[in-house]
């Protein structure tokens, strides 16, 4: 089955820094990967998604990346701010049912 | 639309009880699955069921039950509760035209003692 590994665990960068959280999948057949933000407290949330047809995706401040040859993807967020600071979980999709990270835990420091 | 919801918030059992943890969802998804959260070990699939009537197992399956008698309500049984059930268990649904975007609901926080 699908194994997908997130690094890194941890991640403490200033405001206004860039952050990059980067995951590698092992099933070939995925072809979907989407990145999820969990606040303190609550379930966590959509906050960008690639398919494997597509090798970047932007949505204002965060960016994904998809290198399907080499099995990985990256997010990117860009000129964090303190609200920006959660826990990240990458996710992988071949067929219905998602397998994720081990989540990145991801501090911004005023 | 309220999305996602799951009752209760936090429940403490002690080894050996029985309980039901709810979900319903108000978007008429098809797809609605179940998963535990536990530190350092993400997200980890329980149950899922692609419509009413039809439920499958995740990757831990172990000591939980459900049913899917409507398409709203996905309830998560646990029979005998166990200390290793300890967990942050999380409801998601999504449409059938996308099944790879999840909902999730806000979360039932369990301790077994």
């Amino acid at each position: 089955g699908e194994n997908v590994e997130q690094h890194p665990s941890t991640l403490s960068v200033q405001e206004g820094d860039s952050a990059v959280i980067k995951c590698t999948y092992s099933d070939s057949a995925s072809n979907y990967f989407p990145w999820y933000k969990q606040e303190l407290g609550k379930g966590p949330q959509l906050i960008i998604d690639i398919r494997s047809n597509v090798g970047e995706k932007k949505d204002q401040r965060i960016a994904v990346t998809l290198n399907k040859t080499a099995k990985h993807f990256s997010l990117h967020i860009t000129e964090t701010q303190p609200e920006d600071s959660a826990v990240y979980f990458c996710a992988a999709s071949g067929s219905e049912k998602l397998v994720f990270g081990k989540g990145t835990k991801l501090t911004v420091n005023p | 639309n309220a999305g996602v919801t799951q009752t209760p918030k936090f429940q403490v059992l002690k080894t050996g009880q029985s309980m039901t943890l709810q979900c319903a969802q108000d978007m008429n998804h098809e797809y609605m699955s179940w998963y535990r959260q536990d530190p350092g070990m993400g997200l980890r699939l329980i149950h899922y069921s692609v419509g009413a009537g039809i439920t499958d197992q995740g990757e831990v399956p172990n000591g939980y039950n459900v049913s899917r008698s409507t398409t709203e309500d996905f309830p998560l049984r646990l029979l005998s509760a166990a200390p290793s059930q300890t967990s942050v268990y999380f409801c998601a649904s999504s449409n059938r035209d996308d099944t790879d975007t999840q909902y999730f609901g806000p979360g039932t926080r369990l301790t077994v003692l």
